[in-house]
Order: structure tokens, then sequence, then C-alpha cells
């Protein structure tokens, strides 16, 4: 069926460096987009978002870049931090006020 | 962004009880919330969605009768987990939506069945 996946279950980065996280989509209906940043027993929190009708969108030292060819999305953290380290989650809007379709989730790891 | 409260954080109950959890949006109005269940290093996945003034929809395998939702007012949602067992204990977080597309969540409620 269709879903929303990663391309890599877990990411170690070097404090500085900058991070990139991959998703995969396959629903070419979708038509918008979120990144959310889980913490260790918190719920997910909202990072930064865009619609279909973008392909770059920049928050502060986040960047999502949305490749609807292939139906790929990023997210890239500048000058990654220790407070970084966590779980990062993309979600796809499939039909207007539907539930989130969640990706499976990649843990980034920052090295101090 | 938007400020969705979700009380308890943590909560641990007696086997056979009831467990009410309850999910707030304090600064918009929500027409549509939604209730997740996560389990350890796994995505979320959806249990049910409710709309503020009638009943929740369930995904499918999950048990209406077990996981009462009430969606009473545009700011609060309620999750009971009834006569609840130890295979319940889950992390259970709640979502809400209001006018626009973006989705704010709440800190997740810890429920541990003892």
């Amino acid at each position: 069926g269709e879903s929303v996946g990663l391309h890599l279950p877990t990411l170690s980065v070097q404090e500085g460096d900058n991070s990139i996280i991959n998703c995969a989509y396959s629903n070419s209906a979708s038509d918008y987009f979120i990144w959310y940043k889980q913490e260790s027993g918190k719920g997910p929190q909202f990072i930064i978002d865009i619609r279909s009708n973008m392909d770059k969108r920049q928050g502060q030292r986040v960047t999502v870049l949305l490749n609807k060819t292939v139906k790929h999305l990023s997210l890239q953290i500048a000058a990654t931090q220790p407070g970084d380290s966590a779980v990062y989650f993309c979600a796809e809007n499939r039909a207007g006020n539907t539930p989130l379709v969640f990706g499976k989730g990649t843990r980034l790891s920052v090295i101090a | 962004g938007a400020v969705v409260s979700q009380h308890p954080s943590r909560v641990i109950c007696k086997s056979g009880t009831s467990v009410k959890i309850e999910c707030r949006s304090l600064d918009f109005q929500a027409t549509t919330m939604f209730w997740y269940r996560q389990f350890p290093k796994k995505s979320l996945m959806l249990m049910a969605t409710s709309n503020e003034g009638s009943k929740a929809t369930y995904e499918q395998g999950v048990e209406k009768d077990k996981f009462l939702i009430n969606h009473a007012s545009l700011t609060l949602s309620t999750l009971t987990v009834t006569s609840a067992h130890p295979e319940d204990s889950s992390f259970y977080i709640c979502s809400a939506r209001g006018s626009a597309f973006e989705a704010f969540f709440g800190q997740g409620t810890r429920l541990t069945v003892v």
C-alpha cells in the first residue's frame, strides 16, 4: 500500500556539521508535509512544514526541500547541536483535514 | 506555534480500572482531534479521529468500547481506557488541527497498567 518512509533509520553527525534527513512518499496526491522532532518521552514537536506548491522552505537553522518528481522530502539542519538529538518524523497530509500519515522515523545522534 | 496540552503526562493504574486522558487546545479551536498510540522505538499509530459534537471514527483493529473518545467542545477531547490491562500500557498522544492544515501534538501520556 502507499506509505511514507525514510531512507535512513539512524544518523550520527558531528556537532557543528549539517544534517540531512530524508523521506520518501508514494502518494502523489499529498498536498502538505510536516517534519516533527520527538525527544524521548515527549510528544512530537512541529519543526517546519511545506505545501505541495512549493519546493523549498526555510526556517531557523532548518530547511525543508520537496521534490515532487521523485516524491522525496528532506530536512536539513544547519550547524547541528547536541539539542538536535532526537527522532525525526516526516508526515504527509493526503487529503483535506484527514489524519497525518507518519513515516517510520530517523534517530539523529549528535556527537560532541 | 499553537499549544496543545495533554494531561496527565504519566499514570499508573491497576489492571481492570479505567483511566481518562485529556487533550486541550489552549489557543485555538480544534475542529478535529486525533489520538495516537506509540510503542517503543516505533512511529505513531493512529487510533481514532474525533470531531467536535459527533462520534469518533476508529481505525481498524481499535476497540471503540475499550478506548472511549469524547470531543464535547472545540477545545477538549478525552480518551478513556476502560478496564485497562497490562497490554494497554503505552504512550498515548493526542493531536489537534484547527482551520489550517497544521497539526499540533500534546506532550503525550505514559500509561502503565500493573
